[in-house]
């Protein structure tokens, strides 16, 4: 079946720091790959997405790449700023199409300045 | 983007009484709106998808008699759970698809946490 493992969290970083938060899935067929933020107070909103192995989906100075030998997609960002404190949630959508969407628990960040 | 709203965003209620979440497109038409649940140090999990006009479709597992999931407007999607019980505790999530002829992405409302005493 399809699922979504990622790092529990949370994370507290200072500003300026690197991020790496780890997603790693299981799924059958070719699924498309997401991470989700979700800012205190808002709805989730799409950061950015991978349709294919070896894709590199990109946002806001966020980068994650679709890695099928690994079956992971990693998010990962070079300096964390303040405004980036928030809940990322990695998903993916099943052979059935985007509306069956498989989330991970979802990752607190915290940065610190 | 577009705005999908949820009322009321936190709710604390009695065992046994029943509590009805509303999930609004706020600037956009949807025919199409889901329903998840996350308990806490858990996924997100697709309740069941809303259809304006028609009965919503349940995910295995889900009892549509407890929740009960009426889509009656293009901007209007709500979710009563009934009879309510401790276990029935848990953050609530409603999203909506941007309607054919737009990005096809779903958009998320704030969610909304129900505490059963």
């Amino acid at each position: 079946g399809n699922s979504v493992t990622q790092m529990e969290g949370p994370v507290t970083l200072s500003e300026e720091a690197f991020l790496t938060i780890n997603c790693t899935y299981t799924a059958t067929g070719y699924p498309s790959l997401f991470w989700y933020v979700q800012y205190p107070g808002e709805g989730l909103q799409l950061l950015l997405k991978a349709t294919k192995a070896d894709d590199k989906g990109s946002n806001k100075g966020f980068e994650a790449t679709y890695r099928k030998e690994t079956t992971s997609f990693h998010l990962e960002k070079g300096s964390v700023q303040v405004s980036d404190s928030a809940v990322y949630f990695c998903a993916l959508s099943g052979s059935s199409g985007a509306n069956n969407l498989f989330f991970g628990t979802g990752t607190r960040l915290t940065v610190i300045p | 983007g577009a705005v999908v709203s949820q009322h009321p965003s936190w709710v604390i209620c009695k065992s046994g009484t029943s509590v009805k979440i509303e999930c609004r497109s706020l600037d956009f038409q949807a025919t199409t709106m889901f329903w998840y649940r996350q308990f806490p140090k858990q996924s997100l999990m697709l309740m069941a998808t809303s259809n304006e006009g028609s009965k919503a479709t349940y995910e295995q597992g889900v009892e549509k008699d407890k929740f009960l999931i009426n889509h009656a407007s293009l901007t209007l999607s709500t979710l009563t759970v009934t009879s309510a019980h401790p276990e029935d505790s848990s953050f609530y999530i409603c999203s909506a698809r941007d309607p054919p002829g737009g990005s096809g992405e779903l958009f998320f409302g704030e969610g909304s946490r129900l505490t059963v005493l």
